[in-house]
């Protein structure tokens, strides 16, 4: 079975230029999340889709926005990008069995955001 | 809101036992969760534990939840070189919405 994938794995762009990100889930996992993770903060919740709905939201800016596709595929955006986002975007899937949150979070590789 | 703390780092020596340690705030937590982190890739579950239980064990790992003082830990016995990595420490309610707070992540170096 394959894992959650994400790409690109690394990239570089800088301040103002405006970025997407893809992950791919678990063949049969409709939820995805996306976490920052920088050294200085650790791991920061960015959003959360099931069924191509966003149901859960951290606490960043507008900047930061997703989508999820109906084959469960999703995407993230950063506009205007600054300085302090880079960092590595991790996307992790789970399987909702039958509406209840079975808890395990699958991750993929991340992709790192270099913002020069 | 939620808080979730660890402690940076934790250096032991290989085959003593390792302990990580964790304070959450939110006392409506369903779900208790160690992963693990080594360099270069995503996170992985070790294991998880329900908020009505105090233990968990799993071959070399020891959960142990004390809900009152809201402290979770976690214990890796005869600790290996390949155990070196960064842990963390999450929460979530459960529930409809798959929300997972993560703390700040323990980075575990074994010596050889």
């Amino acid at each position: 079975k394959a894992g959650v994938t994400q790409t690109p794995r690394y990239l570089i762009k800088t301040r103002g230029q405006q970025v997407t990100l893809s992950c791919s889930p678990i063949s049969g996992h409709r939820s995805v999340s996306w976490y920052q993770q920088t050294p200085g903060q650790g791991l920061q919740f960015l959003f959360e889709y099931f069924s191509e709905t966003q149901r859960n939201k951290g606490n960043f800016p507008g900047r930061f926005s997703g989508r999820q596709f109906s084959n469960s595929r999703s995407e993230m955006n950063v506009s205007t990008l600054e300085l302090g986002d880079s960092a590595l975007y991790l996307c992790a899937s789970s399987l909702i069995a039958g509406g209840r949150v079975t808890g395990e979070l699958f991750f993929g590789e991340g992709s790192r955001l270099t913002v020069l | 809101g939620e808080d979730v703390e660890q402690s940076l780092f934790l250096s032991v020596r290989e085959g003593d036992s390792s302990v990580i340690n964790c304070t959450y705030t939110d006392s409506s937590s369903t779900y208790l969760y160690w992963y693990k982190q080594e360099p270069g890739a995503g996170l992985q579950l070790l294991t998880y534990i329900f908020s009505n239980m105090d233990m968990k064990q799993d071959q070399r790992l020891t959960v142990l939840l004390n809900k009152k003082d809201k402290h979770l830990s976690l214990r890796i016995a005869d600790t290996q070189t390949g155990d070196s990595a960064i842990y963390f420490c999450a929460e979530s309610k459960g529930g409809g919405y798959q929300k997972v707070t993560f703390g700040t992540g323990t980075k575990l170096q074994v010596i050889p």
